[in-house]
């Protein structure tokens, strides 16, 4: 079965750090562009970052960009989102997609929640 | 506030044709494509359409979508309960070098 399965979300004290990732089975995910995209409580859906197949072409959201940082170890099939000087509005569940130049988030992980509170 | 103007709410009986709007710019949908999302809480999100009318394998032909200008549409024929869900609109935006989406549209099977 093709899916994407996060994990490493928590619980954070405002100012810290946490790695993200997000797991492939099912298909080859250094064939696919990954994007991050989170939902704050009661929100909407915000796109957070995109990494192409091998690392050259990243691209950030204002507002995490310099604090966020996403990367891929395609042997892992795993791509990560690494997150500091986390902020209270970090605080959402995160989801990874994947994409090709054909088709954008086909598919998407369940989410891992990130909750930045004192 | 979200780039891509979407309305709150929708909602319809079943058999129903549900129509959700998507108003961005020529920044965004105006010169990329729309594409729209199914959020079912608790589950993965699901895309529906892409490319503004193309349909992934497995999602069924009762979903619809369509764009002009720098708006799109997505349209569900024969609402069904299991349809209640909220749907996001999302595309390229040129300026802002990002991807955007709409705040959501709540869908409610009455």
């Amino acid at each position: 079965e093709v899916q994407l399965v996060e994990s490493g979300g928590g619980l954070i004290q405002p100012g810290g750090s946490l790695r993200l990732s997000c797991a492939a089975s099912g298909f080859t995910l250094s064939n696919y562009w990954v994007h991050w995209v989170r939902q704050a409580p009661g929100k909407g859906l915000v796109w957070v970052s995109r990494i192409n197949t091998d690392g050259s072409n990243i691209i950030y959201a204002d507002s995490v960009r310099g604090r966020f940082t996403i990367s891929r170890d395609n042997a892992k099939n795993t791509v990560f989102l690494q997150m500091s000087s986390l902020r209270a509005d970090d605080t959402a569940v995160y989801y990874c997609a994947r994409s090709t130049l054909l088709i954008s988030m086909d598919v998407w992980g369940q989410g891992t929640t990130v909750t930045v509170s004192s | 506030q979200s780039v891509l103007t979407q309305p709150p709410s929708a909602s319809g009986t079943p058999g129903q044709r549900v129509t959700i709007s998507c108003s961005g710019s020529n920044d965004n949908i105006g010169s990329s494509y729309v594409y729209w999302f199914q959020l079912v809480p608790g589950t993965a999100p699901k895309l529906l359409i892409y490319k503004n009318n193309q349909r992934p394998s497995g999602v069924p032909d009762r979903f619809s979508g369509s764009k002009s200008g720098t708006s799109g549409s997505l349209a569900i024929s024969g609402l069904r309960s299991e349809d209640e869900a909220d749907y996001y609109c999302a595309s390229w935006n040129d300026k802002l070098s990002s991807w955007v989406f709409g705040g959501g549209t709540k869908v409610t099977v009455l």
